[in-house]
């Protein structure tokens, strides 16, 4: 079953502009991470953020977790084209190692 | 450094046929992991392994299924025999035990059952 559960399922926005992702998720957590999947190709690691932090960055991703709420966004500032993907959250509620996918976001930004 | 390899990129068969699924994790990581993504389902984890030996195989969606590490460089994903419902792409993924280590995905094998 899916732990995380991103919000859009799809977005379209113009290069420039910002993107913003959310995620849901169902038990505690220890972690969550955000991941980006190009077409045809494998996930590719974004970001971690910890249960005990509650923002983080990375170059254009900023990323907020909210325990009490059970949710977590990624924004992507100055969107660019290379962005155009989709991009996941994943939960690890035990050992690291085994995390659960969302469904996704599709992310489209139009030149 | 090499990212993990996965083969074939594609593959298409008839149904009850064996497919044979090939992924040779990056060097030196302890865990080895492989998913199924599906449109209706997205992305299940099947099984995943330390150190070669099978952890947790409680996602393999039935006996047809089975997945093997002989060494550390090296596993195999089967589906035997093969039904179109296991059409999707299948993804191998390794990480280092350390905690909070990403996983590093290969590019997936698009399997297609006729």
């Amino acid at each position: 079953s899916q732990q995380g559960e991103e919000d859009p399922q799809a977005l379209s926005i113009q290069e420039g502009e910002n993107a913003t992702m959310n995620c849901s998720y169902k038990t505690s957590i220890n972690n969550l991470q955000w991941y980006r999947q190009n077409s045809g190709r494998g996930l590719v690691h974004l970001i971690l953020i910890r249960s005990n932090e509650r923002e983080k960055h990375s170059g254009r991703l900023r990323v907020t977790l909210d325990t009490s709420k059970k949710s977590s966004s990624l924004l992507i500032t100055a969107s660019r084209a290379a962005d155009t993907a989709s991009y996941f959250c994943a939960t690890a509620d035990g050992g690291y190692q085994k995390v659960t996918f969302g469904i996704g976001t599709k992310l489209q930004v139009i030149p | 450094d090499a990212g993990v390899i996965q083969s074939p990129r594609h593959e298409v068969t008839e149904m009850g046929q064996e497919v044979t699924l090939r992924c040779k994790p990056i060097s030196g990581h302890d865990y080895l992991f492989w998913y199924r993504q599906t449109m209706m389902r997205g992305l299940e984890l099947l099984i995943y392994f330390n150190n070669n030996v099978p952890i947790d195989d409680s996602g393999m969606p039935e006996d047809r299924f089975s997945a093997k590490m002989p060494n550390a460089s090296f596993s195999t994903l089967k589906i035997q025999p093969s039904e179109p419902r296991d059409s999707a792409v299948y993804f191998c993924a390794s990480s280092f035990v350390a905690s909070e280590q990403p996983q590093h995905f290969g590019d997936g094998t698009r399997l297609s059952i006729l």
